[in-house]
């Protein structure tokens, strides 16, 4: 079983639309959670940190549910630069407190006009 | 400022070849990390530096894959006796500290015939 599991999609939604990303992660012990923005052949970049208490940034909100080791992304008004494939991470600090990235798959977007 | 670099962009190689990637991360950055990334799949770590030293190579896959940073700063990938499974996108990134955000390398494709 992967560290990190996300459905890969592709989800395909019209602009304005409300989607919904989640997944799920199996290390009870794991201390920091984000979402990374990768566009189609680039690197990816920091889009939003997760807390237990939920966070918004503009059209994004995000959410961490430790008990149920869940992180959701909502994103409210979908555009057309939203398409892209969002990848859900955690932070492994393991013994050496290395601050490693745990990757999930990542879930594809692809908002149509 | 000047993100994180790496050279070549690309590189092709036939298989059982020496290949070395390089990762110049931002400058001050303590902290360095490789990631690989195979298609449709989130990145994968491989190694970390703080400062010269590998604190965590746990994520190598055998012993043809070795990095180094032998003053700090740059940082050079080296995978010896290439094989097809090698091929994939090899990420580079930095952090001022182990805790703090960690920035991406547009990444090096390597391609093993």
């Amino acid at each position: 079983r992967k560290e990190v599991e996300q459905d890969p999609g592709p989800f395909n939604v019209p602009e304005g639309a409300t989607v919904a990303f989640n997944c799920t992660y199996s290390n009870s012990a794991s201390q920091s959670f984000f979402w990374y923005r990768q566009d189609c052949r680039k690197e990816p970049k920091l889009l939003m940190s997760v807390y237990s208490s939920g966070n918004e940034d503009g059209r994004f909100t995000a959410q961490l549910n430790r008990a149920s080791q869940y992180i959701s992304l909502l994103i409210r008004d979908s555009k057309l630069s939203d398409s892209a494939t969002y990848l859900c991470v955690v932070t492994d600090w393991g013994s050496s407190n290395t601050g490693k990235l745990i990757f999930g798959q990542g879930t594809t977007l692809q908002v149509k006009p | 400022g000047a993100g994180v670099s790496q050279t070549p962009s690309n590189k092709v190689t036939e298989k059982g070849k020496y290949v070395e990637l390089r990762c110049d991360p931002i400058s001050g950055h303590t902290a360095l990390y490789w990631y690989r990334q195979s298609l449709g799949q989130g990145p994968e770590f491989l190694i970390y530096f703080q400062g010269t030293g590998a604190a965590d190579d746990s994520g190598l896959p055998n012993d043809r894959f070795f990095a180094v940073r032998p003053e700090g700063s740059v940082s050079t990938l080296k995978i010896q006796r290439t094989e097809r499974g090698d091929s994939a996108v090899y990420l580079c990134a930095s952090s001022y500290r182990p805790d703090n955000e960690q920035f991406f390398g547009p990444g090096t494709r390597l391609t093993v015939l």
